[in-house]
Order: C-alpha cells, then structure tokens, then sequence
C-alpha cells in the first residue's frame, strides 16, 4: 500500500496565481480530508468528503479556495487567486467508514506564495 | 466534541518510558480517545485509539481512566525517535480536529 499520495511536494508561486493541490486517497477509503498547517494556526480541518460528497467545508478560509472529489481516487484543492497567507503545508487525509479507524496523512504540500 | 488539556512539552529520557498526559473532563459516553504523533515536517502519523478500555499496540499503551476523563499515552522505551509533537483528540463524528499538542523531546 502506498499510502496517501500528494502532489506536489513543493510548489512556489507568486501572488494573483492559481494554485492546485492534489491527493490520492488509500483505495477503500471513503472518507477524504484537507488540512492546512501553520505555526500561528496549528492544523485545521479545511474540508472533507464521504464517497466523493463534500460533507463540512465550514473550514475553508473564504471563496478564493474550492475543493473537488471527481472520484474515489483523486481530489484537488484549489486557491484562485493565491495569496501570501495562504502560505502553508497542506494535508490530506483518508480513512475507512467502518468502525472506529484512525486517518492515515500523506506527506504533505508545502506551499509558498511570494 | 470534547476539549483536551495536554502539557505544552515534556522531556524523557532516551530507553525510559513517556507518559504523555491528556485531560478531557467533558467527554460523552459515545467519544473515543485518539493519539496521533507529528514527527517535524511530516504529516501526523496515527497511534492509538480507545473508548473505555486499555489498549495496547505496537507503538504505545493507552490508558484510559474509569471515569473516563483522562488518559494517559504511554511510550514504554523511548527512542530519540520518538521526538516529535503529540496529540490527545476526542471525537465521536467522523471530523478529527487537532489541538496543540505536547512536544516530547527524548533526549540521551
């Protein structure tokens, strides 16, 4: 197993760009999370999705992010347009409706907005 | 979903076992405990989880009191590994939301 997927690692940007995250779940997950990092927040639960169905995005920031699950495998986060605080490590996380199991966090993107 | 109450750090001995502390006085009878580690710039890493009952894995034993207001995360010999921030969640809805947790540091 593989585990979590994010792409890309890295991603440095200027201001005013489109920025996409992006996450492949651990097959037969059916739940979906993003969280965003950062020294003065902490992580936050941005979002998250139930068999591709967003089900709270009370915590995405404001319009300028959307979040998208087109299938069980993939999910996109979106910023347009970026800003320098947006500036953060972003992770996505996936677990198993069943039962009680834990999340299991990929790697992480670190995003720089200059 | 319950608070939790955690030290903001704590030191161990490397080969001596963590105790790693959690209050959460509010906890309804339908919330589990859960530990979860972040390992600097990694993502957090799930350890544990329990509702009443002790429970031990691999990784760590946790304890849970009878009245099931705190419990007690138990590394039995940590490694200089084992540094990293810890966090105590509870949580009965599918949602884990993450506190500030306490920075272990082993040291030799």
């Amino acid at each position: 197993d593989a585990g979590v997927i994010q792409s890309p690692r890295h991603e440095v940007t200027e201001m005013g760009q489109e920025v996409t995250l992006r996450c492949k779940p651990i097959s037969g997950h059916d739940y979906l999370f993003w969280y965003r990092q950062t020294m003065m927040r902490g992580l936050e639960l941005l979002i998250y999705f139930n068999n591709n169905v967003p089900i709270d995005d009370s915590g995405m920031p404001e319009d300028r992010f959307s979040a998208k699950m087109p299938n069980a495998s993939f999910s996109t986060l979106k910023i347009q347009p970026s800003e320098p605080r947006d500036s953060a490590v972003y992770f996505c996380a996936s677990t198993t409706g069943t039962g009680s199991a834990g999340y299991t966090f990929g790697s992480g993107t670190r995003l720089t907005v200059v | 979903d319950a608070k939790t109450t955690q030290p903001t750090s704590m030191d161990c001995a490397e080969g001596r076992a963590a105790n790693l502390p959690c209050n959460h006085s509010t906890i309804s009878g339908n919330e589990y405990v859960y530990w979860y580690r972040q390992i600097h710039s990694q993502g957090p890493q799930y350890i544990i989880h329990g509702l009443k009952n002790n429970e031990t894995n691999e990784m760590a034993s946790l304890i849970i009191t009878e009245d099931r207001k705190s419990s007690t995360l138990i590394l039995p010999h940590a490694t200089l590994r084992d540094t990293a921030v810890y966090y105590c969640i509870v949580r009965a809805m599918r949602d884990m939301r993450f506190g500030a947790g306490t920075r272990l540091t082993v040291k030799p």
